[in-house]
């Protein structure tokens, strides 16, 4: 298993364009989180997953922010007519909640996003 | 008040010097996550604990559920262990809450 997988790297737009973020967790790992980073902060949670259903997203997070998980595998983030204060690294984590697991996270590099 | 709250903001300490990093909660939880990130580089799992202690090489975690309280250690500090330490707890609902970090520089 290559561990989280996230694209792009590195995304810049300008200020009204969408842009989505993909990330592939891995295989089997029931639980997704979806985190955004900013310089010099931790983590603040933005949603997550259990296998395809949204348990939870965060007040943090407008309208113009969605999440999905289709098949309970890959997760997309779109943010609609971004605006500059969405500049941040976009995180993602997986999980396992099956026994026998440990429920320990792993992180993807991430996806930061530059909005001009 | 953030639901978990770390100390020191920012650490500096010489090679070899024990390092304790604190850790202070608010909620009920189920696990506690002390997380590791390098300047530029993604965040990599330490512990994953609920009670007592773990310990893997020179790092030790601890957890005092009573308290609301962990610590995480480095013992004989190198300076490639200069990071930034986070630790996150889940809470009950299984949503996983951040602290703000602890910037730890080891000066060689």
């Amino acid at each position: 298993d290559t561990g989280v997988s996230q694209n792009p790297r590195h995304k810049i737009t300008k200020r009204g364009q969408n842009v989505t973020f993909r990330c592939d967790p891995i295989s089997e790992h029931n639980r997704l989180y979806w985190y955004r980073q900013t310089l010099g902060q931790g983590p603040e949670f933005l949603t997550y997953f259990q296998n395809e259903a949204q348990l939870e997203k965060s007040r943090l997070l407008s309208d113009r922010f969605s999440a999905e998980r289709p098949k309970g595998s890959f997760s997309t983030l779109e943010i609609q007519r971004t605006e500059q204060g969405d500049s941040a690294m976009y995180l993602c984590a997986s999980s396992s909640t099956w026994t026998g697991n440990t429920g320990e996270l792993f992180f993807g590099e991430g996806s930061r996003l530059t909005v001009l | 008040k953030n639901e978990v709250e770390q100390s020191p903001q920012n650490l500096t300490a010489q090679e070899g010097e024990f390092i304790t990093i604190n850790c202070s909660y608010s909620v009920g939880i189920s696990a506690l996550h002390w997380l590791q990130q390098h300047p530029g580089g993604g965040i990599v799992s330490l512990f994953m604990l609920s009670s007592g202690k773990k310990k893997h090489g020179r790092l030790i975690a601890t957890i005092n559920i009573q308290e609301k309280h962990s610590s995480l250690h480095i013992t004989a500090s190198h300076p490639r262990d200069s990071a930034v330490y986070i630790c996150a707890v889940e809470n009950r609902d299984d949503k996983i809450i951040f602290g703000k970090g602890t910037r730890l520089h080891i000066l060689p």
